[in-house]
């Protein structure tokens, strides 16, 4: 089945700074690709996500890209603020099937952002 | 504010008790899922519905019965429970239920139950 790679486990920054997470997937079948953010006593909100027919997508702050030929795809958010302080999962989706769009996710990055 | 919504927030049971965990949508959805998820983890996948009909099963011990009444609830009824079942219990839907990959899955809030 599909293995979701994630890194860093853990990231700290400056309030104003950006923040990178980076992904990575092995079954080139993946077409779906959405970042979750969980804050503490919630669940997972979806923020963005990105299809496997496109390189970018940006929604204001944040971003994501995807490599299709590496088969990675990274978040990026910009001018971080410290109500961006949460638990940041990505997955991804092979479609169709037995799989029913399953999601596959990767062992989520704890952000931190200190005013 | 989730368009998902789990009821109750919060459960302690005894590993004798017999409860139930009810998730709504009224987005028009027709998949819906329950999950596992343990602190510091991500959510593990346990059963999905697809067209009110049980699609997926992840293997998950009998103790743990899914029902889904009709499209837009989802329970999941709870008997016998063991310590280690004590986690985070979410529900998510999505729009369609016929196994398309790019049909995002929206998340409630969950079911922090403790099992003591």
């Amino acid at each position: 089945g599909e293995n979701v790679e994630q890194h860093p486990s853990t990231l700290s920054v400056q309030e104003g700074d950006s923040a990178v997470i980076k992904c990575t997937y092995s079954d080139s079948a993946s077409n779906y690709f959405p970042w979750y953010k969980q804050e503490l006593g919630k669940g997972p909100q979806l923020i963005i996500d990105i299809r496997s027919n496109v390189g970018e997508k940006k929604d204001q702050r944040i971003a994501v890209t995807l490599n299709k030929t590496a088969k990675h795809f990274s978040l990026h958010i910009t001018e971080t603020q410290p109500e961006d302080s949460a638990v940041y999962f990505c997955a991804a989706s092979i479609g169709g099937g037995s799989t029913l769009g399953r999601l596959y996710f990767g062992r989520g990055t704890q952000l931190t952002v200190w005013p | 504010d989730t368009e998902v919504t789990q009821t109750p927030k919060h459960l302690v049971m005894g590993m004798t008790n017999k409860k139930s965990l009810k998730c709504e949508q009224h987005m028009g959805h027709r998949a819906m899922y329950w999950y596992k998820q343990k602190a510091k983890k991500p959510p593990e996948l346990m059963f999905v519905y697809s067209y009110e009909k049980l699609s997926i099963n992840e293997s998950v011990p009998s103790r743990f019965s899914p029902e889904c009444p009709n499209s837009s609830l989802l329970n999941l009824h709870l008997h016998a429970l063991q310590p280690e079942d004590s986690a985070l219990y979410l529900c998510a839907s999505s729009q369609d239920g016929g196994g398309q990959a790019d049909q995002p899955q929206h998340f409630g809030d969950g079911t922090r139950l403790s099992i003591l």
